[in-house]
């Protein structure tokens, strides 16, 4: 298994709250992502990162701001949580692309809930 | 604009009745078509990826191919465990991204 972790895997907060999600990953790979997963809507990317401080928003990305100042770390961070941010979130990562693009792996989610 | 589409959304089959899932994608200069299991509560799971048009990957009771427009997983004599929800995915030129499918959810019915 690619070396991903994330934390929390479950969180429940109330809305109006900051909450941060951390993704760390072993693999020294130089892509990190962050999903959300929600019925009906599949994968839908949030944020991504290609680098260390190098960072670019996804199809769903209002409301929410990401840091990476680590290979191994990539932050997700919602900074007033709102009910419709209650979703499964998933990390992944890439190593380097070139002619061809390499596959992501993912992380086990974490599941959040705003009330 | 790069779309992934998947179907159908859901299947279901009888132990041993083998069938084909479909992932038609648009994508500018496509540098990877990328297939995923995943199971209830848990994350994808990389099952295959295809680059060129012809190109075929074998694993098991599961074979993807690739055409310009599709990809199709094939699934021969499936069993109970092979249950999932599949997801197609796609990376284009000078892209950072993975642009998924909705997925299709398959059962497999002993």
């Amino acid at each position: 298994d690619a070396g991903i972790t994330q934390s929390p895997r479950h969180k429940v907060t109330e809305t109006g709250t900051p909450v941060t999600l951390r993704c760390h990953q072993t693999e020294n790979h130089r892509y990190m992502y962050w999903y959300r997963q929600d019925p009906g809507h599949g994968l839908r990317l949030i944020h991504y990162s290609y680098g260390v401080k190098d960072t670019d928003k996804g199809e769903v990305s209002d409301g929410y701001s990401v840091s990476r100042s680590k290979t191994e770390d990539f932050l997700l961070t919602l900074e007033s949580a709102t009910s419709s941010q209650t979703s499964v979130y998933f990390c992944a990562i890439r190593g380097a692309q070139g002619a061809r693009n390499t596959e992501a792996f993912f992380g086990q989610g974490t599941r959040l809930t705003v009330v | 604009e790069d779309q992934v589409t998947q179907s159908p959304e859901a299947l279901r089959l009888q132990e041993g009745e083998s069938s084909s899932l479909n992932c038609s994608y648009t994508v500018s200069g496509l540098r990877g078509l990328f297939w995923y299991r995943q199971d209830p509560g848990k994350g994808p799971e990389f099952l295959f990826t295809l680059y060129s048009a012809g190109e075929e990957k074998e694993k098991e009771r599961l074979k993807a191919t690739l055409t310009k427009k599709e990809s199709f997983l094939h699934i021969t004599a499936p069993k109970p465990e092979d249950s999932a929800t599949y997801l197609c995915a796609h990376s284009g030129a000078g892209s950072y991204q993975l642009t998924f499918g909705k997925g299709t959810k398959l059962s497999v019915i002993p």
